[in-house]
């Protein structure tokens, strides 16, 4: 198994309120990806990063932000989490270069906004 | 521009017989493709991957595909059905070897009927 660790695996967060999920990696892996699962839609992109404090959004990045201080963390926060981002978050990594093709994923955090 | 259509949100199958999941794309480039497998409250897992070898592509736990650029497809089998094939089967595709971002189709839901 790819060394990701996504925390926490699950939270209960009220409207509103501020929060923060981790994904740490050990592969030293230059790509890291946040994703949203949601039934009916597959995995959406929220934002992705290519290094240290490169990063940049993807198709449903809107109430969220990321940051990437160093190679193996990469923190997804929800700035004021509403019941549409209610969901599950997985975390993916992939190397670059030629013959590293796939990403890897965590695995997930469910998160539930009242 | 990359996209992927699964047809068949849910595909139910009897244990020993074929199954066939359907995957179509859309790239603007030489695409990379994926299935990807997931278990009930767990990550992705790489099945396998088309990355312009052999056009028919072996995974893990019997399945295959083939890679059909005339048809834009990149159709999941696998021969008998297990019942511990039962799980939700994603195909991505990716912007061949010069993409590191990925594009998720909306998922296949297998359930095997003993």
């Amino acid at each position: 198994d790819a060394g990701i660790t996504q925390s926490p695996r699950h939270k209960v967060t009220e409207t509103g309120t501020p929060v923060t999920l981790r994904c740490h990696q050990t592969e030293n892996h230059r790509y890291m990806y946040w994703y949203r699962q949601d039934p009916g839609h597959g995995l959406r992109l929220i934002h992705y990063s290519y290094g240290v404090k490169d990063t940049d959004k993807g198709e449903v990045s809107d109430g969220y932000s990321v940051s990437r201080s160093k190679t193996e963390d990469f923190l997804l926060t929800l700035e004021s989490a509403t019941s549409s981002q209610t969901s599950v978050y997985f975390c993916a990594i992939k190397e670059s270069g030629q013959g590293n093709t796939e990403a890897f994923f965590g695995q997930g955090t469910r998160l539930t906004v009242v | 521009a990359q996209s992927v259509t699964q047809l068949g949100s849910h595909v139910s199958v009897s244990e020993g017989a074929l199954v066939l999941l359907r995957c179509n794309y859309s790239s603007s480039v030489p695409p990379y493709l994926f299935w990807y497998v997931q278990y009930p409250n767990q990550g992705l897992q790489l099945l396998l991957k088309y990355t312009s070898a052999a056009t028919l592509v072996k995974g893990i736990n019997g399945f295959e595909a083939e890679f059909k650029k005339s048809e834009t497809s990149f159709h999941l089998t696998k021969p008998s059905a297990h019942m511990s094939d039962a799980a939700e089967y994603f195909c991505a595709v990716s912007e061949g070897n010069t993409g590191n971002q990925f594009y998720f189709g909306t998922g296949t839901s297998l359930t095997v009927i003993p």
